[in-house]
């Protein structure tokens, strides 16, 4: 069975930083393209960043870029999320999941707060 | 990029249908046959029931239909179920690897 496991959020300050890993099972991550999608309180989702399976292309949402950095490690088959300069905005729960036409896998998520 | 507009709230009895809407813009909904959607419970993953427009996967009953005019998709629900009752969301391609995802629509099965 296909496991997406995300890890690696927690309580931070504003303008600290973080990073969220993603452990993939039964699942190969490189030979797709895989996002990051996170969901504040009480709103609906919002895509935050993807990398595609060779890693070179790489996108990220307007409301993180040149603060968030995704990346892979194709031999310990994870994605990960290295979040600085957070904001209280970026309160959110962050899912990671690939893309094949649609999201497919899903992790369960982990809760990231920006709170002083 | 804007979300895409869908209806905060719907309901129906069980039995009915129900359509949800998603508007985007040419940009996004009106350029890409790659409107999916998203049934969400609280505290679980989002779960895919329509891919490009109207497609659904292996495993998602035949009551869900999708369908895409100009910038305006809608997701349709047939013979309403207690367990439809959770939040729906839209997402489409809205190029150079962005995606852009709706507000959200709670479904609520009266």
């Amino acid at each position: 069975e296909v496991q997406l496991v995300e890890s690696g959020g927690g309580l931070v300050k504003p303008g600290g930083s973080l990073r969220l890993s993603c452990a993939a099972s039964e699942f190969t991550l490189s030979s797709y393209s895989m996002n990051w999608v996170r969901q504040a309180p009480g709103k609906g989702l919002e895509w935050v960043s993807s990398i595609s399976g060779s890693s070179s292309d790489i996108y990220y949402a307007d409301s993180v870029k040149g603060r968030f950095t995704i990346s892979r490690d194709s031999a310990k088959n994870s994605l990960y999320l290295q979040m600085n300069s957070l904001r209280a905005e970026d309160t959110a729960v962050y899912y990671c999941a690939n893309y094949g036409y649609y999201f497919d896998y899903w992790g369960q998520g982990t809760l990231v707060t920006v709170s002083s | 990029q804007s979300a895409l507009a869908q209806p905060a709230a719907v309901s129906g009895s069980p039995g009915q249908s129900v359509t949800i809407s998603c508007t985007g813009t040419s940009s996004d909904v009106g350029s890409y046959n790659l409107v999916s959607w998203y049934q969400k419970h609280p505290g679980k993953a989002p779960k895919v029931m329509i891919y490009e427009g109207s497609k659904r996967p292996s495993g998602v009953s035949n009551r869900f239909s999708g369908s895409k005019s100009g910038n305006t998709a809608s997701l349709t629900i047939s013979g309403l179920q207690a367990e439809d009752e959770a939040d729906y969301y839209c997402c489409s391609y809205a190029g150079s690897s962005n995606f852009v995802f709706g507000g959200g629509t709670k479904l609520t099965v009266l």
